[in-house]
């Protein structure tokens, strides 16, 4: 199985920041990586597919990189609803794996 | 709008069974793939099993392989899973998710899910 592995496990941060989440793969995944958002009681939503594509209505100032092994989704300027856990999600080789989440809080 | 409301979850004995069913609008339900993805309240997400579009293709994830079975109907917009011979670590949130193509995985909309609970 493909393990991923996403870093920090959490964070806080300011209104405002740039915050980067790193999410990492334990083999070769090319661009077959997918990021989602998840806020509490809420089931999750999808913001990016192949490792840098937004999904429709996702605010630009969501963006990811990547390929191969490593790969980053970065808020460039974080809002207060963008508190929520975000997973990255590799679609490449069954079984489809999730990473453990990061949980992003706002100071 | 696309649409999914899973249903069906519930509290059953260890070894029991139950189905879960999800009725999808909004999208021609017949050429998308389709998944269930569970959750363990408080923890991570799972991925479970998978139906390509015509139902002819169907993943499992090893945990749920040979107990769990994923189906669907196209004249209804309806997917099915049918868990038996559960167990407690089955006890979860489980998603019905639209794949974002034929069976891409990439999961583009998702239900509010339906809480299974296993325990005697």
């Amino acid at each position: 199985d493909i393990q991923m592995t996403q870093s920090p496990s959490s964070l806080s941060a300011f209104v405002g920041d740039r915050i980067t989440i790193t999410c990492r793969s334990s083999q070769t995944i090319y661009t077959y990586l997918n990021w989602y958002q998840q806020k509490p009681g809420k089931a999750p939503k999808f913001l990016i597919y192949s490792a840098s594509s937004l999904q429709s209505e996702v605010p630009s100032r969501f963006s990811a990189s990547g390929s191969g092994t490593d790969f980053t989704l970065t808020i460039s300027s974080l809002q207060p609803e963008d508190s929520a856990t975000y997973y990255c999600q590799q679609s490449f080789r069954a079984p489809w794996t999730f990473g453990q989440g990061t949980k992003v809080e706002i100071k | 709008e696309v649409r999914l409301s899973d249903s069906g979850g519930g509290l059953v004995q260890p070894g029991g069974s139950l189905r879960l069913s999800c009725a999808a609008s909004g999208f021609t339900f017949g050429t998308y793939g389709m998944t269930w993805v569970r959750q363990v309240p408080g923890k991570g997400l799972e991925w479970v099993s998978s139906i390509s579009p015509t139902g002819s293709l169907t993943y499992y994830a090893d945990s749920v392989k040979g107990r769990f079975t994923i189906s669907r109907d196209n004249s209804n917009n309806t997917i099915q899973l049918q868990m038996d011979s559960l167990r407690a670590e089955d006890t979860a949130l489980y998603y019905c998710v639209k794949d974002r193509g034929q069976l891409w995985h990439q999961f583009e909309y998702w239900g509010l899910g339906t809480l299974v609970t296993v325990s005697s």
